[in-house]
C-alpha cells in the first residue's frame, strides 16, 4: 500500500519561533494532502488540507507547501505559541474511497 | 454541530470478555472509518463503510474483531474474545461523499484489556 515518511518525529521550538514538518510518498496518484493536529486524549483534528492542484495555502499561522515533481509536502507553523503544542500527522489521499494513509506523527513542543 | 461521537470513552475490561465499541457519524456523511492508535504501530485503518456497506476491512487484524453499521447513523466494533494485545484508542471518523473530502474524527475510546 501507500506509505508515507514523516519527518522529525519530535521537535522542540522556542516561543514565537517557526515550525516545519516535512513528509515524503511515493505514489504519484496521490491528490490529497491533510495535516492533523493531535491534543492529549482528543482525536486528531483536520488543521489544514491541500489538493495537488494548488501549491501553497495558507491560513492565519499555518500554511502547507506541496511539490508534487519530488513528492514531499510540509506543514509550516509561524510565530509559534505554547498551546501549538500537540502531535501532528500528515496524511494522504488517493482518491480510492476517502481513504487515508496517515504518517507517523511528530510531537511538537513550544517551549516558553 | 455535533461532531463524531464514540462510547464509551474508557473501557477496561478482562480478556476474554466481549468488548463493544459505539460510533455515531456526523449527520449526513456517507463514510465511516474505525481506526486504532497504539505506540508501536501508529495509527492503523482497520475497516471503511460507505452507505452503510462495508468496502475493505483488509486492515482487520483477526477473526476475533468484527464491524457492523445497521444504519447511517450507527456503528459498532466488537471485540470476542478480547486480548491484552487490543488494548488501544480506537477512533471512529467519517466523512462526507464525495472525492478527497476530510475526514473527521472523535475523541476515541480508550480500551484496556487485563
Amino acid at each position: 500500500g501507500e506509505n508515507v515518511e514523516q519527518h522529525p518525529s519530535t521537535l522542540s521550538v522556542q516561543e514565537g519561533d517557526s515550525a516545519v514538518i516535512k513528509c515524503t510518498y511515493s505514489d504519484s496518484a496521490s491528490n490529497y494532502f491533510p495535516w492533523y493536529k493531535q491534543e492529549l486524549g482528543k482525536g486528531p483534528q483536520l488543521i489544514i488540507d491541500i489538493r495537488s492542484n494548488v501549491g501553497e495555502k495558507k491560513d492565519q499561522r499555518i500554511a502547507v507547501t506541496l511539490n508534487k515533481t519530488a513528492k514531499h509536502f510540509s506543514l509550516h507553523i509561524t510565530e509559534t505559541q505554547p498551546e501549538d503544542s500537540a502531535v501532528y500527522f500528515c496524511a494522504l489521499g488517493t482518491g480510492g474511497g476517502n481513504k487515508l494513509t496517515f504518517g507517523t506523527g511528530t510531537q511538537l513542543k513550544v517551549e516558553l | 454541530d455535533a461532531g463524531v461521537i464514540q462510547s464509551p470513552r474508557h473501557e477496561v475490561t478482562e480478556m476474554g470478555q466481549e468488548v463493544t465499541l459505539r460510533c455515531k457519524p456526523i449527520s449526513g456523511h456517507d463514510y465511516l472509518f474505525w481506526y486504532r492508535q497504539t505506540m508501536m504501530r501508529g495509527l492503523e485503518l482497520l475497516i471503511y463503510f460507505n452507505n452503510n456497506v462495508p468496502i475493505d476491512d483488509s486492515g482487520m487484524p483477526e477473526d476475533r474483531f468484527s464491524a457492523k453499521m445497521p444504519n447511517a447513523s450507527f456503528s459498532t466494533l466488537k471485540i470476542q474474545p478480547s486480548e491484552p494485545r487490543d488494548s488501544a484508542v480506537y477512533f471512529c471518523a467519517s466523512s462526507s461523499q464525495g472525492r478527497d473530502q476530510p475526514q473527521h474524527f472523535g475523541d476515541g475510546t480508550r480500551l484496556s484489556i487485563l
